[in-house]
């Protein structure tokens, strides 16, 4: 069975500064689909960026990038430039290729963005 | 747009009440979810549906009933729950479950359930 490890309960960091959240995973599948979701205090979970594994470059969204280690299974996700409105539970989650519903999440990890 | 509305926001019943949360999406997509989530965990499937039938249940309790009476809306009927079902009650969409590819889950507010 897949597994997601999020290695970080808990991280913070200075409003502007940079922060890295952790993730590994563990599948025996060549094709699946990684994701960062964000959860804020005001519960709705929102999609932060998604990575297709047969893509080499790393996926990036404004401020929000990843750093993929396909041979690693590592999914690390950098905030660049971190906003009070960064501060949420972050959710690292996997999907197979072939199952469009399975969606197997990490523990979270609890950013704090301190002014 | 890809808004998943999720009523009531909070909800309080006792465990001999009968109650209903309800879900709704309005971008064509034909797999819906329930999951169910406890405070600083992640989210617990509970039920998909994918073009209004019920496709996947994982073992989830008899007094949790799903329904889905269109492709655009998502009900789930709670009877005689018990306290330890409080629990943020979240609702998602996707395309589809049959096609693999770049589908993605999107998520509703979820509905804050307490039961007394």
């Amino acid at each position: 069975a897949q597994t997601v490890t999020q290695s970080q309960p808990e991280m913070s960091v200075q409003e502007a500064e940079t922060v890295t959240l952790s993730c590994t995973y563990d599948t025996s599948e060549s094709d699946y689909y990684l994701f960062w979701y964000k959860q804020p205090p005001s519960r709705q979970m929102i999609l932060v960026i998604r990575q297709e594994a047969y893509k080499q470059q790393n996926a990036t969204e404004n401020r929000f990038s990843v750093n993929f280690q396909k041979a690693a299974k590592s999914f690390s996700l950098k905030i660049s430039d971190s906003q009070l409105g960064d501060a949420a539970m972050y959710f690292c989650a996997y999907r197979d290729g072939g199952s469009n519903y399975k969606l197997t999440f990490g523990k979270g990890t609890l950013l704090t963005v301190n002014p | 747009d890809t808004e998943v509305t999720q009523t009531p926001k909070h909800l309080v019943m006792g465990m001999t009440n009968k109650k209903s949360l309800k879900c709704e999406q309005h971008m064509g997509h034909r797999a819906m979810y329930w999951y169910k989530q406890k405070a600083k965990k992640p989210p617990e499937l509970m039920f998909v549906y994918s073009y209004e039938k019920l496709s996947i249940n994982e073992s989830v309790p008899s007094r949790f009933s799903p329904e889905c009476p269109n492709s655009s809306l998502l009900n789930l009927h709670l009877h005689a729950l018990q306290p330890e079902d409080s629990a943020l009650y979240l609702c998602a969409s996707s395309q589809d479950m049959v096609t693999s590819g770049e589908d993605t889950q999107y998520f509703g507010p979820g509905t804050r359930l307490t039961v007394l």
